[in-house]
């Protein structure tokens, strides 16, 4: 079970906008920087947004992030086929000392 | 454009060493923290732990008596080694290269990953 918690799955319509959330506590989403991560099956993860907001050049305005307190939030606007993909929120615990990740969310274009 | 290229053993018997190298190719290895983190068939992502390119460790708690991270700088290489693995260490292993500055960090290059297998 995961640290960080997030829902098993998403869908949406193309167009729509879906959001995934990430739940955590004060010892890590609740006082470090979450990122969030797509992943395609079958492939290596992919960075979509770091410190909790900041997208990397190339990862289209779509894809936007937000933290409060102890929850983050991954929003994909605008959903595409090619969205399908499991998403990863990460952050740094200080109890455990270590980088943990949430159990992932598929996301489903229907 | 840095690529990472994970390489080792397909499949490790119960109770041996799971040994990886993670090769690092078109970009420096300084300045940079090098992580490994795993994923067993179906299932999440799991930190193992990162190297930093001097040489120090931070582990994953839970695995750290198993775990070793090593650097080889000279070699562009980064190596992994689990010791006395079960079915549970089955998994598809990633390198991932780490930026990191104060409040801040993110993996921003993967290698492809390399599925082990522990099997007798």
């Amino acid at each position: 079970q995961s640290v960080l918690t997030q829902p098993p799955s998403a869908s949406g319509t193309p167009g729509q906008r879906v959001t995934i959330s990430c739940s955590g506590s004060s010892s890590n989403i609740g006082s470090n920087t979450v990122n969030w991560y797509q992943q395609v099956p079958g492939t290596a993860p992919k960075l979509l947004i770091y410190s909790s907001n900041q997208r990397p050049s190339g990862v289209p305005d779509r894809f936007s992030g937000s933290k409060s307190g102890t929850s983050a939030s991954l929003a994909i606007s605008g959903l595409q086929s090619e969205d399908e993909a499991d998403y990863y929120c990460a952050s740094w615990d200080d109890s455990l000392n270590g980088r943990i990740f949430g159990g992932g969310t598929k996301v489903t274009v229907l | 454009q840095v690529q990472l290229q994970e390489s080792g053993p397909g499949l490790v018997k119960p109770s041996e060493t799971l040994s990886l190298t993670c090769t690092v190719s078109g970009g420096s290895m300084s300045s940079y923290y090098w992580n490994w983190i795993r994923q067993s068939p179906g299932k999440g992502l799991e930190w193992l732990g990162y190297i930093y390119y001097r040489g120090s460790t931070k582990l994953n708690p839970s695995l750290k008596s198993r775990v070793t991270i090593s650097i080889d700088t000279s070699r562009t290489q980064v190596s992994l080694k689990l010791t006395s693995v079960t079915a549970a260490d089955t998994a598809v292993y990633f390198c991932a290269r780490e930026v990191a500055s104060p409040g801040s960090w993110y993996f921003d290059s993967w290698g492809q990953g390399t599925l082990v297998t522990v099997s007798s």
